[in-house]
């Protein structure tokens, strides 16, 4: 079955703190990997990822895929407490098959 | 520019009420979703689709219902809303390179 699992689940920090956050997947025929971030509405794209070994910045945030070992991180450096947010990782099969992990929740403190 | 839209936004209704929440895309995309979130928690599957007349549960159990009868439009159909339903519902779709989010449906069932 196909999966994608995030961790941790929630995280609370102070502001400047550097946090990363893990997604692992088992799907069967990967083609991307997404990043989203999610205040109170839709969620935000971020990031798309589909080579290993290549970073993506934007701004504090970061991220980049092992496809070898099926994961990818999500940095952000100087946290702001405009980053408290839920932070999704999806990945996207051939076929447009879209599987969802269930996020962690980042709280940062002033 | 996403063009996938929900409607209501927001809804508060009476226990016992039918309600259909409507998802349209107009991308062509045949694979559509619908997810369950609580305020900053985790989004959780509950319906999807892969093209016209086809629909699957997803993981998180619900008593609700979808119906796929043209490519573009995805509704979800409550029969008798309970206070448990009182939640944001989210749509999304995906194409070649992300996924696409509606804005939400805020509904509460008083």
């Amino acid at each position: 079955e196909d999966k994608v699992v995030q961790s941790p689940l929630s995280l609370v920090v102070h502001e400047g703190d550097t946090v990363t956050l893990n997604c692992s997947y088992e799907v069967t025929n990967f083609r991307s990997l997404l990043w989203y971030k999610q205040e109170k509405k839709a969620p935000t794209f971020l990031f798309m990822l589909t080579s290993s070994g290549i970073e993506k910045k934007s701004g504090r945030l970061s991220s980049i895929l092992d496809k070898k070992e099926l994961f990818s991180i999500l940095n952000i450096t100087a946290t702001q407490t405009g980053d408290s947010a839920v932070y999704l990782c999806a990945v996207v099969e051939y076929g447009n098959k879209l599987v969802f992990g269930a996020g962690t929740i980042l709280r940062v403190k002033s | 520019e996403a063009d996938i839209y929900q409607t209501p936004r927001y809804l508060v209704i009476g226990t016992g009420k039918k309600i259909t929440l409507e998802c349209s895309q107009t991308m062509g995309h045949d694979k559509m979703y619908w997810y369950q979130q609580d305020p900053g928690m985790e989004l959780h599957l509950i319906h999807y689709s892969y093209g016209v007349n086809s629909t699957e549960k997803g993981d998180l159990s619900s008593e609700s219902t979808v119906s796929r009868i043209r490519t573009e439009h995805f509704p979800l159909t409550l029969e008798s809303a309970r206070p448990s339903h009182t939640s944001q519902y989210l749509c999304a779709s995906t194409g070649n390179t992300e996924a696409f989010f509606g804005q939400g449906t805020r509904l509460t069932v008083v």
